[in-house]
Order: structure tokens, then sequence, then C-alpha cells
């Protein structure tokens, strides 16, 4: 079976502080797909990244990163020089490639970003 | 602009009332699915539809129902068999054509008074 592990319930730093969220999965399929996705106080999830099981290269997207690794089976996140806008609880999600496509969640991670 | 409608944002319920919970889309997607979220914890899913007219159970879907009628439309109806519903509940839809995941409705929050 498929499981999303995010062992870090909530975190909170300073503006301008980087922070890094991570995510550790299991499965038993060679070829899936990871999410990331943010959840806003208005309850909307808003897509942040999808990358396939074959594809360990790291992504940088401005402030944020991903970090991709096979061999642990992790798949962390990171935002460089937070920001309060960046307050949100974030989840990390896999899916199995092709057929129905449901995503499993990790439990999510509250981060809090202080000014 | 191309997107999924979850109405009503907040819903209370009753004591042995059934609710329905609406779920539109505008994105030609084939697939939809409903999640539950309860606080501090991750989204499970209910149920989920490929195609018109075929839907499947997810992992918690004791005391809900839904119906696919339309491609466009996927309701859940929360019954009273369902004993605890008081969550916040997400509907989302995606194409098969590649697993671009989810795009997801702003949410129900449904309280049982």
């Amino acid at each position: 079976a498929q499981k999303v592990t995010q062992a870090q319930t909530e975190i909170s730093v300073v503006e301008k502080e980087d922070v890094t969220l991570d995510c550790v999965y299991e499965t038993r399929d060679t070829t899936y797909y990871l999410f990331w996705y943010k959840q806003p106080p208005s309850g909307e999830l808003v897509f942040l990244i999808r990358r396939n099981s074959f594809d360990e290269q790291n992504e940088i997207s401005g402030r944020y990163s991903w970090n991709f690794q096979k061999s642990t089976s992790s798949f962390n996140f990171t935002i460089t020089a937070s920001q309060v806008v960046d307050s949100a609880v974030y989840f990390c999600a896999l899916s199995e490639a092709g057929g129905a496509q449901k995503l499993v969640f990790g439990q999510g991670t509250r981060l809090t970003i202080n000014p | 602009d191309g997107g999924i409608t979850q109405s009503p944002k907040y819903l209370f319920r009753k004591e042995g009332q059934n609710v329905t919970l609406s779920c539109e889309q505008n994105l030609n997607h084939d697939a939809m699915y409903w999640y539950r979220q309860d606080p501090g914890q991750g989204l499970r899913l209910i149920y989920y539809s490929q195609i018109v007219n075929d839907f499947q159970k997810g992992d918690i879907a004791e005391g809900y129902s839904v119906s696919r009628e339309k491609k466009e439309s996927f309701p859940l109806t929360v019954t009273s068999a369902q004993k605890n519903p008081t969550a916040f509940y997400l509907c989302a839809s995606s194409t098969q054509a590649t697993n671009y995941g989810y795009t997801f409705g702003s949410g129900t929050r449904l309280t049982v008074v």
C-alpha cells in the first residue's frame, strides 16, 4: 500500500529564514508521481509541483526548491527567504501512474512565518 | 475561467438528516474525486469516478453516496449513517491523459448541530 509521512506537524520560523518541509513515502510501484500542495486559510489546495519517479533532478522555482531522492524515498520542499504569505498547510502526496490517479496524502505540515 | 465550484461553502446538518454537497467542473476532466479533511489530518478519499455513470469507493466510503450522471457534476450525499460527518469536504478533478494531479474546489465545511 502507498503511504506518505510528513513527520513535522507544525513549523514556526521568523520571516526571511529558510525552511525545509520533509516528506517520506512508501510504494511498491516502480512508476509513480509525487506532488506538493499548499492549503492557505481559505481551504482550497493549490498545486505547487509534480515529479515523476524517473526524474530525480532537483527543481527550483523562485524561492521554492524540491529535493527528490529515490534512494531514501524522500521528496523534501525548501522555501528560501520565507515570507509571511508562505504561511499555510503544506501537503505532500503520492499517486500511481495511470489508472484512477488516486492521490494519497501525508498528514500535512502547518507552516507559520512570523514577521 | 475553468475551475471547480463547490457549494455551499458552509453547511449545517441536524442529526439524522441527509445532506448533499455540490461539485461542478467546467474543465472537461474525466475523473472526479471527493476527499474528507479532519483537523490536523491529511485528506482521505471517499469516492471517485473515472467516467460518467461509474464510480468506486475510496478508503472511507461508509455513510456516503455519490452519483455521476453528467461529466461536469459529482454530488456527494452525506447520509444519516455517517456517524461523524463534521469535516471539511474537498472535491477535485483530473484529466486522465497525464498525471498532472488534481484541480481542487474551495471546499464545503459541514457541521452537525
